[in-house]
């Protein structure tokens, strides 16, 4: 167990929808970053936060948004969501705003779009 | 956009064979290589990160090596047990940035 939660594990949803993907980080962590395995990909960075602050933008769809709170815990927000959006979401967290700090990963939210 | 790249894509090895990953990413400002593994049904767990040319890391039978100057790293198992299959996964970071770019993975199984 990593210590980073992620809620909820399963979405199932329609075309079209909009839906939230919640993530909390491990005790201590200030870095928030999300992932998007989909199954002909490898792990894609979409976004990072630090400490509430936007820091980094990888592959991100317009459609996709996302935000870290005070307390620290971030959600990533997709709209006007299609079938390719189907995938395995992961969050992870790490202490520090810094490329060579390893990340703690969340077990995942798989998003399912029919 | 850095670009990552893991070989052999798949591997089937016996209990107790010694195997060996390549990830190759590029030289030019580099910052950082990480080594994840992960299970399948299990989130990707952290195995080394590493900075400096020549760095070696090693945690129980599996080691890492890192070459900064042609842009490598090498990932040991010694005497692979059926619990070492996974998905290995490689990741580097440039200067310009703090998130990872992934590679594809070496999916290893270890037959007992």
């Amino acid at each position: 167990d990593s210590g980073v939660t992620q809620t909820p594990k399963h979405l199932i949803t329609a075309t079209g929808q909009r839906v939230t993907l919640r993530c909390s980080p491990r005790s201590g962590d200030l870095s928030v970053y999300w992932y998007q395995q989909s199954l002909d990909q490898g792990l894609q960075f979409l976004i990072q936060y630090y400490n509430g602050e936007e820091r980094a933008k990888g592959n991100i769809l317009e459609r996709f948004s996302a935000q870290q709170f005070p307390d620290l815990h971030s959600e990533l927000n997709l709209s006007s969501l299609e079938l390719g959006d189907s995938a395995l979401y992961f969050c992870a967290s790490s202490p520090r705003d810094q490329g060579a700090t390893e990340q703690f990963f969340g077990p995942g939210t798989r998003l399912t779009v029919l | 956009i850095l670009n990552v790249e893991q070989s052999p894509q798949s591997l089937h090895v016996q209990e107790g064979d010694s195997t060996n990953f390549t990830c190759s990413f590029p030289s030019s400002n580099f910052y950082a290589l990480h080594w994840y593994r992960w299970e399948t049904a299990k989130s990707p767990e952290a195995l080394f990160v590493m900075t400096l040319n020549g760095d070696e890391k090693k945690k129980g039978r599996i080691s890492a090596t890192l070459n900064t100057k042609e842009g490598y790293s090498y990932l040991y198992i010694k005497g692979s047990q059926p619990e070492d299959s996974a998905t290995y996964l490689c990741a580097s970071t440039d200067t310009g940035r703090r998130a990872l770019t992934f590679g594809s993975g070496t999916r290893l199984q270890v037959q007992p």
